[in-house]
């Protein structure tokens, strides 16, 4: 395992419900990262996390809503989604260092899959 | 714009034989290249990154990649395949873009090593 947990691992959910990913790194990173995988697609980024702080944010609907309570967690919550919501959404971190280029290595945790039916 | 390619969709090899997996890319500025791996039901592993020095760059579970700076090109090889190699491979490239963190993914490769 890498070090990086994903829960639930399935979710099903209406497209009027509220439900939460969560994330957790053991792995004393200090970037975190949302990816969106859909079939025969690039993998998406969603959403970039460093210290904390929402770095990078790519165009993503607002029904999706990240949190990042400490460098160790990181939430999607997720509100009236469409059924093309439906993918693998897979949390990733880093060690990144002061000053650049960035070249970190990321660690991906499992992933959830959802279907939004 | 930054980005990353890996033609072919899937990638069929014969255990023992020797493998490669195509990715080229486009950056501006010098480019930081990585590998992925994707088993069933699994997130991404990493295999192997390209920063600067030597073109070959040696990764896990045997894996190599090649840096072709004129051919803009970081192919993944091995030289004799194992069944259980059979996975989704994905080529990344870090995007440049001042001031950004993203790193530009491939669509993937699926290899499939026959027995």
């Amino acid at each position: 395992e890498t070090g990086v947990t994903q829960t639930p691992r399935h979710l099903v959910m209406g497209m009027t419900n509220k439900k939460s990913l969560k994330c957790e790194q053991h792995l004393g990173h200090n970037a975190m990262y949302w990816y969106k995988q859909s079939a025969k697609k690039p993998l998406e980024l969603m959403f970039v996390y460093n210290f904390k702080e929402q770095t990078e944010n790519n165009s993503v609907p607002s029904r999706f809503s990240p949190e990042c309570p400490n460098s160790s967690h990181l939430f999607l919550h997720l509100h009236t989604l469409q059924p093309e919501d439906s993918a693998l959404y897979l949390c990733a971190s880093s060690l990144r260092t002061s000053g650049g280029p960035y070249t970190d290595t990321q660690y991906f945790g499992p992933g959830t899959r959802l279907t939004v039916l | 714009a930054q980005s990353v390619a890996q033609p072919e969709d899937q990638v069929n090899v014969a255990e023992g034989n020797p493998l490669t997996v195509k990715c080229t890319y486009s950056v501006s500025g010098n480019p930081y290249l990585f590998w992925y791996v994707q088993y069933p039901n699994r997130g991404l592993q990493f295999l192997l990154k390209y920063i600067t020095g030597d073109n070959l760059v040696k990764g896990s579970y045997g894996f190599e990649a090649e840096f072709n700076k004129s051919q803009t090109s970081f192919h993944l090889k091995k030289p004799s395949a194992l069944v259980s190699d059979s996975a989704l491979y994905f080529c990344a490239v870090r995007d440049m873009t001042a001031g950004t963190y993203k790193y530009i993914f491939g669509t993937g490769t699926r290899l499939k090593v026959l027995a």
